[in-house]
């Protein structure tokens, strides 16, 4: 299965600022997700990261907040921008190559807004 | 939009006891389901996926089921172990994985 590396894997942050994300699969892969998974909640999706065009987001989730980009098919960056302690979560990168495969998880960003 | 219950919400047992978990979901138009677990603090781990064509995936001491037509998926996990702690999820696959709360499961020594 795809190997999946996010860094980083934990950060504080500062109210305001923004963080980005990467995540870097050692194979190339159809598609690439990116989740959030607030304190004691299930996962959440925040938007599907398409390779060479803008993602397709999610209700709830808009760009100017998250923006994410998919330059090749191993690779994806999302940004949490301007953040608030409301955006204090796990932020996980998944990948799935092909419709009936089984989608893959990286370890998660703990973020934490002070 | 699919949406997934898994029941119960907690489960503690002792070491040694089957641990049997479930899985609803309201689409059944499903190819296929992925069962996860998930340490604290940590990314899924992915433990089984079955295909629609199939009834039940087995490796190891798991062994998932999946029923279609009553939307449901069974994880059974024979002689738990305090290793297998952990929050368990399903999720109907096919990129955009759509997750219940998960079940707790906790298994003492």
């Amino acid at each position: 299965s795809a190997v999946i590396s996010q860094k980083p894997s934990r950060d504080i942050c500062q109210r305001g600022t923004s963080l980005t994300i990467q995540c870097q699969v050692d194979s190339q892969v159809t598609m690439m997700f990116w989740y959030r998974q607030q304190p004691g909640q299930s996962l959440t999706l925040i938007a599907t990261a398409n390779q060479g065009s803008e993602a397709t987001y999610e209700s709830g989730f808009v760009i100017d907040k998250f923006p994410i980009s998919r330059p090749n098919l191993t690779f994806s960056t999302l940004t949490v921008s301007n953040m608030s302690p409301e955006d204090s979560s796990i932020y996980l990168c998944s990948v799935v190559d092909g419709s009936n495969q089984p989608q893959h998880f990286g370890d998660g960003t703990r973020l934490s807004i002070l | 939009k699919q949406e997934v219950t898994q029941i119960p919400a907690a489960l503690s047992v002792p070491e040694g006891e089957n641990l049997v978990l479930n899985c609803s979901f309201t689409d059944s138009a499903i190819y296929n389901l992925q069962w996860f677990r998930q340490d604290p603090g940590k990314g899924l781990t992915s433990l089984l996926l079955i295909q629609s064509s199939q009834r039940e995936q087995t490796s190891g001491r798991l062994n998932a089921s999946l029923d279609k037509s009553s939307g449901r998926s069974t994880l059974y996990i024979a002689a738990s172990q305090p290793g297998d702690s952990a929050t368990y999820l399903c999720a109907p696959p096919g990129g955009k994985l759509q997750f219940g709360a998960g079940t707790q499961v906790v298994v003492t020594p």
